[in-house]
């Protein structure tokens, strides 16, 4: 399957605190996109990283790419309660956008 | 808001029944994807459609199907319905295809009784 996988399946930190979450594939890609959703809401996307692309910044997220390991980190810095939600990254296979199973992240004040 | 529309946000019906599901893409976007979520399955894309024809498809059931209108609305039809079809229903648009950023609807929650 070329579903990413995220790493780790929950976390949890202090207000401040940054978090990290991981994702690894299988097969070779374009992009790799990652989204948030909040809890029963929609996702929203959050950073597209083409495959020619090491590491992009958008305000407090950082996402890199190593495309020899297959994985890709999102950082968020300076996390907020605003924060707590479901992270997934996603990747495009065959015309199509793959999902993880997402990273759930809880921000405690 | 991201300006993709989906209704309704609830629908509860029973097994064996046919529902609709409808979308309306942000403005100026040509894609239209479906994706079901559930706790087991995590979110499966369905089906994309580009300007009116099918581009893509994922895991559908043959008891699906979708189409999209001139107008660039897409419905998603769920036919014979079975209690394992309970899940967030997604709808997403982008400008052209997979390799863009998607925008999604709040979802349409169904629950089969």
């Amino acid at each position: 399957s070329q579903q990413g996988e995220e790493d780790p399946q929950a976390l949890s930190i202090q207000e401040g605190e940054n978090a990290t979450m991981n994702c690894s594939y299988k097969t070779s890609i374009n992009n790799l996109q990652w989204y948030r959703q909040n809890s029963g809401r929609g996702l929203v996307h959050l950073i597209l990283i083409r495959s020619n692309e090491r590491e992009k910044h958008s305000g407090r997220l950082r996402v890199t790419l190593d495309t020899s390991k297959k994985s890709s980190s999102l950082l968020i810095t300076a996390s907020r309660a605003a924060d707590t939600a479901s992270y997934f990254c996603a990747t495009d296979w065959s015309q199509k956008l793959v999902f993880g199973q997402g990273t759930r992240l809880t921000i405690n004040p | 808001d991201s300006g993709v529309t989906q209704t309704p946000k609830h629908l509860i019906t029973a097994t064996g029944q046919r529902v609709t599901l409808r979308c309306s893409p942000r403005s100026g976007d040509l894609s239209v994807y479906w994706y079901q979520q559930s706790l087991d399955q995590g979110l499966q894309f369905l089906i994309q459609y580009y300007n009116g024809e099918e581009r893509a498809k994922g895991n559908i059931l043959e008891r699906f199907s979708a189409q999209q209108f001139p107008d660039l609305h897409s419905e998603l039809n769920l036919s014979s319905l079975e209690l394992g079809d309970s899940a967030l229903y997604f709808c997403a648009s982008s400008v052209a295809g997979a390799d863009q950023p998607q925008h999604f609807g709040d979802g349409t929650r169904l629950s089969i009784l």
